[in-house]
């Protein structure tokens, strides 16, 4: 079974540029994560998808971040406009819904703001 | 916000010996988790207490929970040089709703 796909796993970019994640999560799980994750740090929840709707965004940052996750699978993450600050690790996660209490994390986008 | 925070923060022993590691946490739960994260990866589920549980073990890993002092504690024996990784605890919240609260982590170095 595959795990949880993302891409690209690592980003560099300049202030203020936008940029974008991918997370493509276990086939047939219906929920999906995504978690910023800074040096030092645990994963801290940005946004949880239910299929395909957004039933938790509170940490997520709107002035900047937005996210997607079309016909409930694949998902994107977006920054626009990216501050020195966002530099961290991106995780996404899924879980299915017979076993929600267990998350299987893909390998992390690392974005580095210069 | 983190929930939980893990103590010690780093942790280094030689291969063979127990790693003891703890988590703290705030608010009531209905379960806790731990998982591993090697350096530069994900993060792995490696074992899950429910909050009407006291002890659980999985193979080489011992978790205890203690609801009335909000902590926990995960006891690897006979570590291994591939034991070497992050360790994190997960909290849910009361409230439901598949939202999980990660600790700090415990940077575990087992010396081979």
């Amino acid at each position: 079974e595959a795990g949880v796909v993302q891409s690209p796993r690592y980003k560099i970019i300049e202030k203020k540029q936008p940029v974008a994640f991918w997370c493509n999560p276990i086939s047939g799980h219906n929920t999906l994560y995504w978690y910023l994750q800074n040096l030092g740090q645990g994963p801290e929840l940005l946004i949880r998808y239910e299929n395909e709707e957004a039933v938790d965004d509170s940490q997520l940052p709107k002035d900047r971040f937005s996210a997607e996750r079309l016909k409930g699978v694949d998902s994107t993450l977006k920054i626009q406009p990216a501050e020195l600050g966002d530099s961290a690790v991106y995780l996404c996660a899924s879980s299915s819904w017979d076993s929600k209490d267990t998350q299987y994390f893909g390998p992390g986008t690392r974005l580095t703001v210069l | 916000s983190q929930q939980g925070e893990e103590d010690p923060q780093a942790l280094s022993i030689q291969e063979g010996e127990n790693a003891t590691m703890n988590c703290s946490y705030k608010t009531s739960i209905n379960n806790l988790q731990w998982y591993r994260q090697n350096s530069g990866r994900g993060l792995v589920h490696l074992i899950l207490i429910r909050s009407n549980e006291r002890e659980k073990h999985s193979g080489r890993l011992r978790v205890t929970l203690d609801t009335s002092k909000k902590s926990s504690s995960l006891l690897i024996t006979a570590s291994r040089a591939a034991d070497t990784a992050s360790y994190f605890c997960a909290t849910d919240s009361l409230r439901g709703g598949n939202q999980f609260y990660f600790g700090t982590g415990t940077s575990l170095t087992v010396i081979p």
